[in-house]
């Protein structure tokens, strides 16, 4: 079964752009979560979508956001770049909610 | 709010030599605690779940154990393969809340 997979893998953008980031979850899986990772915070929830719905959501400010389509592939978009945005994006399903979860293998951004 | 904490933060060791790594946690209404394995610029791998306390988990070098306040991974006889950073994270009502993870490095 092939993994999850994301992207672009690398990406560097300017402050006050914006960005999108793609996600392909395992095959099956219905439930897509997005994380931050920084060498500061460690990895931070984003937001967790099943069938198309945002089910939770973490701390983060609006310009966060995301969505998920009808084939479970989910999408991420930073809206006004930030340089403390840099970091990687890490996406993880699971087959059902409070099971394991399987990550990708992130999108690294650098905001310049 | 739910809360992970391991220790130690980076710890050293030569190869064959066992250990244990901790994760403390306060959580309301525990749905499951995972370890993760993480190599520098790849995404978390998966280890294991445990569900209730009292519950241990094997996989090869690895053993992982589970009380009602905290997680143990130990590793017996480990291998420089096994230099990694490894996450501990409990699954809460809501999200899944990770620790800022334990650095692991075996000298050959």
């Amino acid at each position: 079964k092939a993994g999850v997979t994301q992207t672009p893998r690398y990406l560097i953008k300017t402050r006050g752009q914006q960005v999108t980031l793609s996600c392909s979850p395992i095959s099956g899986h219905r439930s897509v979560s997005w994380y931050q990772q920084t060498p500061g915070q460690g990895l931070q929830f984003l937001f967790e979508y099943f069938s198309e719905t945002q089910r939770n959501k973490g701390n983060f400010p609006g310009r966060f956001s995301g969505r998920q389509f009808s084939n479970s592939r989910s999408e991420m978009n930073v809206s006004t770049l930030e340089l403390g945005d840099s970091a990687l994006y890490l996406c993880a399903s699971s087959a059902e909610f409070r099971e394991e979860q399987y990550f990708g293998p992130g999108t690294r951004l650098t905001v310049t | 709010e739910d809360q992970v904490t391991q220790s130690p933060e980076a710890l050293r060791l030569q190869e064959g030599e066992s250990s244990s790594l901790n994760c403390s946690y306060t959580v309301s209404g525990l749905r499951g605690l995972f370890w993760y394995r993480q190599d520098p610029g790849k995404g978390p791998e998966f280890l294991f779940t445990l569900y209730s306390a009292g519950e241990e988990k094997e996989k090869e070098r690895l053993k992982a154990t589970l009380t009602k306040k905290e997680s143990f991974l130990h590793i017996t006889a480990p291998k420089p393969e096994d230099s990694a950073t490894y996450l501990c994270a409990v699954q809460g009502a809501q999200k899944l809340v990770f620790g800022q993870g334990t650095r692991l490095t075996i000298n050959p």
